[in-house]
């Protein structure tokens, strides 16, 4: 099983500002990787797949990077509307793991 | 539009059984893969199972492996989770989600709103 653990589990940010979150995988999940945005009372949300591809709909301010255990989401110029938990998910190997989970908090 | 509409959920009792659907529409339900994802009161997300496109293939977490099966019913567009020998750590929303890519097992690009499984005594 690929383990998937994120950093940090809360990051404060100031609106306007840069938001950088990161997930390491357990072994190689190749560019199987996707990234969830999750609000109080909402389901989750898909922003990234296939580690640097925005979803529909998802704002370029949202972006991915990293390919085989490192991964990368940065927000950048926060909105109000961003703050929330965000998840990464690897599909590269059954079974599919989620990260526990980062916490962006206003600052 | 997409939307997935999950339903069956409630308060059970440990040990006893309980069928979680999920009817979808806006979309060809029979071209695509779809997962159940479950998250406990105040927790993270986890993945509990997915099924393929044609219900040949079936994956679950290994926590879950034997007590839970998946199912999807293309003519009605539903998918299924009948979930058996219901313990205190099944107690979570439990979501259904499409995959985001055709004839696959992948990502989930929409959810629905999920349904609640208390399991209590």
């Amino acid at each position: 099983e690929i383990v998937m653990t994120q950093s940090p589990a809360t990051l404060s940010v100031s609106p306007g500002e840069t938001a950088t979150l990161s997930c390491r995988a357990s072994l190689s999940a190749s560019s199987n990787l996707a990234w969830y945005q999750q609000k109080p009372g909402q389901a989750p949300r898909l922003l990234i797949f296939a580690a640097s591809t925005r979803a529909t709909g998802i704002p370029a301010r949202f972006s991915g990077s990293g390919s085989g255990t490192e991964f990368t989401l940065t927000i950048s110029s926060l909105q109000s509307e961003d703050f929330a938990v965000y998840y990464c998910q690897q599909y590269n190997n059954w079974p599919i793991t989620f990260g526990q989970g980062t916490r962006l908090e206003i600052k | 539009q997409v939307q997935l509409v999950e339903s069956g959920g409630g308060v059970v009792q440990p040990g006893r059984s309980l069928r979680l659907s999920c009817t979808a529409s806006g979309f060809a339900f029979s071209s695509y893969g779809m997962h159940w994802v479950r998250q406990a009161p105040g927790k993270g997300l986890e993945w509990v199972a997915t099924i393929s496109y044609d219900g040949t293939k079936q994956y679950y977490a290994a926590s879950v492996e034997g007590r839970l099966t998946i199912s999807r019913d293309n003519s009605k567009k539903i998918l299924f989770l009948d979930l058996s020998s219901l313990r205190a750590e099944d107690t979570a929303l439990y979501y259904c989600g499409k995959d985001g890519l055709q004839y696959s097992g992948t990502y989930t690009d929409y959810w629905g709103q999920g349904t609640l499984v208390s399991v209590s005594s």
